[in-house]
């Protein structure tokens, strides 16, 4: 069975503090997917990044950077220099790439940043 | 720009009503899914479908039904609604040729 586990429930950091968000997920498939989504106040989902798990490259987006590693089976997020607009709900989830469609979701860290 | 359009954003029925939960989506994606989201629960999958007039039941289908009469267009039925059903719900759609959801704006339901 597949689980994704966020263990942050809720995080406040200040503006321009850096951020780590947390996932640790479990799978027995060799081949997955592990994403990042963003849930704003609008209630919208946005997705963020997608990678496969033979690419254990991090990845860096303008202020948002993510750190997988399979040994530890987890998919980091961090936000460096955080601004109020970050304030969210974020959520990690695990889709295997046999069936590519069903997705399992962690339960999600709810961020505020304050000004 | 690719949408998932819920019909409602928020609504409010009474105990026992039959309701309705409209999903369209303009991507021309194969896969369809309905999900309800509550606090400390997260995502939880009700149903799901692959095709046109094909369903998968999810983790918790119990007191919902689907339909998918048209490929762009997955409605999700509560056919009794109770109060424990009052959540946030969010339809999303994926193609095989791509491993992502694309999550509509969901629908907040509150059942009195």
């Amino acid at each position: 069975a597949q689980k994704v586990t966020q263990a942050q429930t809720e995080i406040s950091v200040v503006e321009k503090e850096d951020v780590t968000l947390d996932c640790v997920y479990e799978t027995r498939d060799t081949t997955y997917y592990l994403f990042w989504y963003k849930q704003p106040p609008s209630g919208e989902l946005v997705f963020l990044i997608r990678r496969n798990s033979f690419d254990e490259q991090n990845e860096i987006s303008g202020r948002y950077s993510w750190n997988f590693q399979k040994s530890t089976s987890s998919f980091n997020f961090t936000i460096t220099a955080s601004q109020v607009v970050d304030s969210a709900v974020y959520f990690c989830a695990l889709s295997e790439a046999v069936t590519g469609n069903q997705f399992y979701f962690g339960t999600g860290t709810s961020l505020t940043v304050i000004p | 720009d690719v949408k998932v359009t819920q019909s409602s954003r928020y609504l409010v029925k009474r105990t026992g009503e039959k309701v309705f939960l409209e999903c369209v989506q303009d991507m021309d994606h194969e896969n369809m899914f309905w999900y309800r989201q509550d606090p400390g629960l997260g995502l939880r999958l009700i149903y799901f479908s692959y095709d046109v007039k094909m369903k998968e039941k999810g983790d918790i289908p119990e007191g919902y039904s689907v339909s998918r009469e048209k490929k762009e267009r997955f409605s999700l039925i509560l056919e009794s609604a109770s109060t424990n059903q009052t959540s946030m719900y969010l339809c999303a759609s994926s193609s095989p040729r791509y491993y992502g959801y694309t999550f509509g704006s969901g629908t907040r339901l509150t059942v009195v």
